[in-house]
């Protein structure tokens, strides 16, 4: 089982404020980066597929970077609303089927 | 409304008990998938299956199984070779099998606690 690190593991911030987070994987074999939103007492949610070195997504709001070389990519939230309240989990994909997850960051942000 | 539904929400197992969880998709997906998450860890996979009748085990296959006899149900059975059964069972599909990298789509869970 391949290791895949998320950091912070929590963190708290004030509506409007800015904020990112990062997740670490293994920087051989990579395949693709998944990025999901989970919401208390819901099904998680695609955000991005990543799969190329310097990749950058957006969706709204939140959009996301990827450096395969270094084995990291970084999700950012630009001016964070109570409705972005959630854990955020990032998939390392190896190929094949297999996704390997994060433990999340959980994301609450205070109105 | 296409989705992912499971059930049970909530499943009570007894000592030595095999049960099933359900899940059902309406999405017309190849592959299906079930995970498991245990507090402090990542999602974790049991078992996938990238089309009918065809499915493989994930990294922790032991004490559950599955069947896939139609291509929109994938159930899971925990059984009593399973020690330590308790926890959260997230169900999910894709639209393509293997080499692909697609997203995954998944449903509500369903909690299983020991009695």
């Amino acid at each position: 089982i391949l290791n895949v690190e998320q950091s912070p593991q929590s963190l708290h911030v004030q509506e409007g404020d800015s904020t990112n987070f990062t997740c670490s994987f293994p920087s051989s074999n990579f395949y693709a980066l998944h990025w999901y939103r989970w919401e208390t007492a819901k099904s998680p949610e695609a955000l991005f597929v990543m799969t190329l070195n310097g990749d950058e997504k957006k969706k709204g709001r939140i959009s996301a970077t990827l450096n395969t070389k270094e084995g990291y990519s970084y999700l950012y939230i630009k001016g964070s609303q109570p409705e972005d309240s959630a854990t955020y989990l990032c998939a390392f994909q190896t190929g094949a089927n297999n996704l390997f997850f994060g433990t999340g960051t959980r994301l609450t942000v205070i109105p | 409304d296409g989705g992912i539904t499971q059930s049970p929400k909530y499943l009570f197992r007894k000592e030595g008990q095999n049960v099933t969880l359900s899940c059902e998709q309406n999405l017309n997906h190849d592959a299906m998938y079930w995970y498991r998450q245990d507090p402090g860890q990542g999602l974790r996979l049991i078992y996938y299956s990238q089309i009918v009748n065809d499915f493989q085990k994930g990294d922790i296959a032991e004490g559950y199984s599955v069947s896939r006899e139609k291509k929109e149900s994938f159930p899971l059975t925990v059984t009593s070779a399973q020690k330590n059964p308790t926890a959260f069972y997230l169900c999910a599909s894709s639209m393509m099998p293997s080499g692909y990298r697609e997203t995954q789509y998944f449903g509500p869970g369903t909690r299983l606690l020991v009695l």
